[in-house]
């Protein structure tokens, strides 16, 4: 059974960077066309998406979030990560990872989520 | 942008009720749409996608019809299980989702 798994910063500084990571067990990160996705739910709020990344390093993000965001791919770890720099208070949100198929997609496996806040 | 409108926000029922969620998107998603449940604290859990199709493991109470910009989820005969949160997200053109639509206990 796949299974993902959110870890890092819960509470970060205004103007400082949100790192988080996501670790994938049960397969690996590099078996099938699967992509991988961060998606973000501010408190209260619908679910927003935030960009993806293949085994191979090929990444897509949000346009709204393009110009702060980086993704990347550790497949010795089989794991992925987020980082989001210059973060505001608009980023306090519960982050889920999660695993689609070829992009265009759906979400079929998702992390628990973890809850960041930015806060001084 | 693709904007997807739920409606209603909040809908009130009871065990046993037939109960209809719709999704509006704001140009043709063709039928890129899924479906999902939430819980309280819990991530979402994938019920449909490509509109209609029943994901795995999922009773078959769930179903979802729709195309173009119209969409819509139906529980048949609603369960305890199934008072939750349930989202709409279309995947035609990036990924955006709806606001969610709470079913609650009548």
């Amino acid at each position: 059974q796949l299974q993902l798994q959110e870890s890092g910063s819960r509470l970060v500084k205004p103007s400082q960077t949100l790192s988080l990571t996501c670790a994938v067990s049960g397969d690996s990160i590099s078996s099938g066309a699967y992509s991988w996705h961060w998606i973000r739910q501010p408190p209260g709020k619908g679910l927003e998406w935030i960009g993806y990344i293949y085994h191979t390093g090929s990444t897509y993000n949000n346009p709204s979030l393009e110009s702060r965001l980086t993704i990347s791919v550790d497949r010795s770890k089989n794991q992925f990560s987020l980082k989001l720099n210059s973060v505001t208070a608009s980023d306090t949100a519960v982050y889920y990872c999660a695993r689609g198929g070829t992009a265009p997609t759906q979400f079929d496996y998702w992390g628990q989520g973890t809850p960041v806040t930015v806060s001084s | 942008d693709i904007q997807m409108t739920q409606s209603p926000s909040t809908l009130s029922a009871s065990v046993g009720d037939r109960v209809t969620i719709s999704c509006r998107a704001s140009q043709s998603v063709s039928r890129w749409v899924a479906w999902y449940q939430q819980k309280p604290g819990k991530a979402p859990k994938l019920l449909i996608y490509r509109a209609s199709t029943l994901e795995s493991g999922v009773p078959s109470r769930f179903s979802g019809s729709g195309s173009g910009t119209e969409f819509t989820l139906t529980i048949s005969s609603l369960q305890p299980d199934d008072f939750a949160t349930y989202h709409c997200q279309q995947y035609s053109s990036d990924y955006t989702f709806g606001q969610g639509t709470k079913l609650e206990i009548k």
